[in-house]
C-alpha cells in the first residue's frame, strides 16, 4: 500500500502570508497527487488535481506542484476564508486511494 | 449543476443494520464511478470503496472488506453503504462523491453522521 505524509501538521499565519505544505508518497505516484479543502462542519471540496491543476472557480491564489513522490501545495496570500485542513490524496490503479492525515491552517 | 444529495443522520444501538444512500443529479449516474470516504470524530479522512453504477463493479479498501457493502440502483441514480451489525466503532460521517477520471473526487455530498450507541 502507497503511504502519504503530509507536513506540518498544523500551521498558523497571519493575513496575507504565504502557506506552504507538502505531501510525500511512499513510491513514485507520477501525477496522481489530489488537494481537498475541508472547513469544519462541511464536506471536502475538491482544489488541485493531478498535482497542479486548479480545479474551476476555485482562487488562483492556491497552487500546486510536484511529481513522483514529493508534492507541493501553496496559499499565495492567506485569506481568513482560507482556514480549513488541507488534505492530499493519491490514486493507484489497483484502484486504491489514499488520503494524508491533513494540515490544519489557522490565522495567528 | 452536478450534486450529490445524502441520506440524513442516523442514531442507530450496536448489532442493528442500516443503509444509508446517496442521490446522484446533474449527470449521467451510470457513467461515473461514485465513493464512499468515512471521517471518525475528529480525524482525517479514509476511502472505503467505489462502484460503478453502469455494471455495478464494486472495489473495496483491504480496511472495510467484509465490513461494509457498497450497492446501486441506476434506476433512481442511488448509491448505498450499508451495515449488517453495527459497531460503537462505526460512529463517523460517511461522504459520497463522484470519481472524475478515475483519480479525484467531486463533488462530495454533504455527508451522513451515523451514530452508534447503547
Amino acid at each position: 500500500d502507497i503511504q502519504m505524509t503530509q507536513s506540518p501538521s498544523s500551521l498558523s499565519a497571519s493575513v496575507g502570508d504565504r502557506v506552504t505544505i507538502t505531501c510525500q508518497a511512499s513510491q513514485d505516484i507520477s501525477n496522481y497527487l489530489n488537494w481537498y479543502q475541508q472547513k469544519p462542519g462541511k464536506a471536502p471540496k475538491l482544489l488541485i488535481y493531478d498535482a497542479s491543476n486548479l480545479e474551476t472557480g476555485v482562487p488562483s491564489r492556491f497552487s500546486g506542484s510536484g511529481s513522483g513522490t514529493d508534492f507541493t501545495f501553496t496559499i499565495s496570500s492567506l485569506q481568513p476564508e482560507d482556514i480549513a485542513t488541507y488534505y492530499c490524496q493519491q490514486y493507484d490503479n489497483l484502484p486504491s486511494f489514499t488520503f494524508g492525515p491533513g494540515t490544519k491552517v489557522d490565522i495567528k | 449543476e452536478v450534486q450529490l444529495v445524502q441520506s440524513g443522520a442516523e442514531v442507530k444501538k450496536p448489532g442493528e443494520s442500516l443503509k444509508i444512500s446517496c442521490k446522484g443529479s446533474g449527470y449521467s449516474f451510470t457513467s461515473y464511478w461514485i465513493g464512499w470516504v468515512r471521517q471518525m470524530p475528529g480525524k482525517g479522512l479514509e476511502w472505503m470503496g467505489i462502484i460503478y453504477p453502469g455494471d455495478s463493479d464494486t472495489r473495496y479498501s483491504p480496511s472495510f472488506q467484509g465490513q461494509v457493502t457498497i450497492s446501486a440502483d441506476k434506476s433512481i441514480s442511488t448509491a448505498y453503504l450499508q451495515w449488517s451489525s453495527l459497531k460503537a466503532s462505526d460512529t463517523a460521517m460517511y461522504y459520497c462523491a463522484r470519481l472524475s477520471s478515475s483519480s479525484w473526487f467531486d463533488p462530495w455530498g454533504q455527508g451522513t453522521l451515523v451514530t452508534v450507541s447503547s
